[in-house]
């Protein structure tokens, strides 16, 4: 199974500021990779596919970046909205695999 | 505009058994694999099992496999998921959810990702 590890695992930040989470793969998945924010209570919502391609509706603070086992998602000029957990999703192969998640607090 | 409503969960005791349902509308259903997430309390969330549009192909992650099986009925705009043998870490909000495809240009490949999910159903594995 592909193993899919974030970093940093909790993160403080204000509004206003960037703020970059890392995932990294056990191994190659190309960029069949795709990011989520979930808050608490309520189902994840998809924010990025294919590595780097905003879903439609995302606002544009929001990007992805990276191939083979490096990624990243960016958040710049983070809203108070933005305050969430996130989570990196890897559709190489089977068995589909989460990071273990992001949580982005207030500071 | 696309809705995914679970139904079926509650409490069971260890070894028992449960159905899970979810109903589609919205879009055409017979057009979409279909999968189910799950995430117990207090954690990340765990990728359970899928279904191809015709049910011809199923995966399962590994701690299911024997145990879940997930089917569609594409007549009634429903997916389903059998738990059998229900243990105390199958305790879960079990989701519903949608895969879509899509190629990017300049890339190879089709990309998949989970574009809708329902609210969720909560399973609870106790004595």
């Amino acid at each position: 199974d592909i193993q899919l590890t974030q970093s940093p695992s909790f993160l403080s930040a204000s509004v206003g500021d960037s703020v970059t989470i890392a995932c990294r793969a056990s191994r190659d998945i190309s960029t069949y990779l795709a990011w989520y924010q979930q808050k608490p209570g309520k189902a994840p919502n998809l924010l990025i596919y294919a590595a780097s391609t905003l879903q439609s509706g995302v606002p544009s603070r929001f990007s992805g970046s990276g191939s083979g086992t490096e990624f990243t998602l960016t958040i710049s000029s983070l809203q108070p909205e933005d305050f969430a957990t996130y989570y990196c999703q890897q559709v190489n192969s089977y068995p589909i695999t989460f990071g273990q998640g992001t949580r982005l607090e207030i500071k | 505009e696309v809705q995914l409503v679970e139904s079926g969960g509650g409490l069971v005791q260890p070894g028992g058994s449960l159905r899970l349902s979810c109903a589609a509308s919205g879009f055409t259903f017979s057009s979409y694999w279909m999968s189910w997430v799950r995430q117990a309390p207090g954690k990340g969330l765990e990728w359970v099992a899928n279904i191809k549009q015709d049910g011809s192909e199923k995966y399962y992650v590994d701690s299911v496999k024997g145990r879940f099986t997930i089917s569609r009925d594409n007549a009634k705009n429903s997916l389903y998921l059998q738990m059998n043998s229900l243990r105390a870490e199958d305790t879960a909000v079990y989701y519903c959810a949608r895969e879509n495809s899509a190629m990017v240009r300049g890339r190879a490949g089709v990309f998949s990702y989970t574009d809708f999910w329902g609210k969720g159903i909560t399973v609870t594995v106790s004595s």
